[in-house]
């Protein structure tokens, strides 16, 4: 079965201090990964995608096969980064499928 | 310069009331989707579209149906709505190509009494 596991609910931080985001997934075939945030009062918008390994607001994922992750990375957490996250999964080019979902507090 | 646009924002309803959620984009995307949030529960998909004409389950599709009547619209009903419906409702859509973005609706929140 295809699945999205985000094991943390909440992640809080101080500002300045290194952020990670844990995904991991379940899929047998080549994944279509991607990091969605969802700012307050915001619509949900993509943040970055596996494929285009682009850094973005200081953001960056690897994609492990291995260990079968996508994990979300910034090296200096700032206070606007504070939002929900969801990592998703493109099994193909019809479906899409998020994770529960972490929210971070970056606090002052 | 639209996007995804769904109607109403927000709903209230009675158990065993009926109603239809509106959702259409104006970016000419293929596949269309509609997504429930629940706190804890993160994003679920309930139905998706690939196309005009086509619909399939997705994760939680017991109690609702869905239309794609065209291109632009893809509705999702409530036949019988329950309280364990209660949740805000996104629709998203996105060109139906290996890793293109999706976009999404700004929401509906529905409350089931």
């Amino acid at each position: 079965a295809q699945r999205v596991t985000q094991p943390e609910k909440l992640l809080s931080v101080f500002k300045g201090a290194p952020v990670e985001l844990k995904c991991n997934y379940s899929y047998s075939g080549s994944p279509e990964l991607f990091w969605y945030v969802q700012y307050s009062r915001q619509r949900l918008q993509l943040l970055l995608r596996h494929i285009s390994r682009e850094s973005i607001k200081g953001f960056t994922a690897d994609l492990n096969k291995g260990e079968t992750s996508f994990h979300l990375k910034k090296p200096f957490a700032q206070e606007e980064d504070s939002a929900m996250y969801y990592c998703a999964l493109s099994p193909n080019t019809d479906k899409l499928i998020f994770g529960t979902g972490t929210r971070l507090q970056v606090f002052p | 310069n639209a996007g995804v646009t769904q109607t109403p924002k927000f709903q209230v309803l009675k158990t065993g009331q009926s109603m239809t959620l509106q959702c259409a984009q104006d970016m000419n995307h293929n596949s269309m989707y509609w997504y429930r949030q629940d706190p804890g529960m993160g994003l679920r998909l309930i139905y998706y579209s690939a196309s005009e004409g086509t619909t399939d389950k997705g994760e939680v599709p017991n109690g609702y149906n869905v239309s794609r009547l065209n291109k632009r619209e893809f509705s999702l009903r409530l036949e019988s709505a329950a309280p364990s419906q209660t949740s805000v409702y996104f629709c998203a859509s996105r060109d139906g190509l290996m890793n293109t973005e999706a976009f999404f609706g700004q929401g509906t929140r529905l409350t089931v009494v």
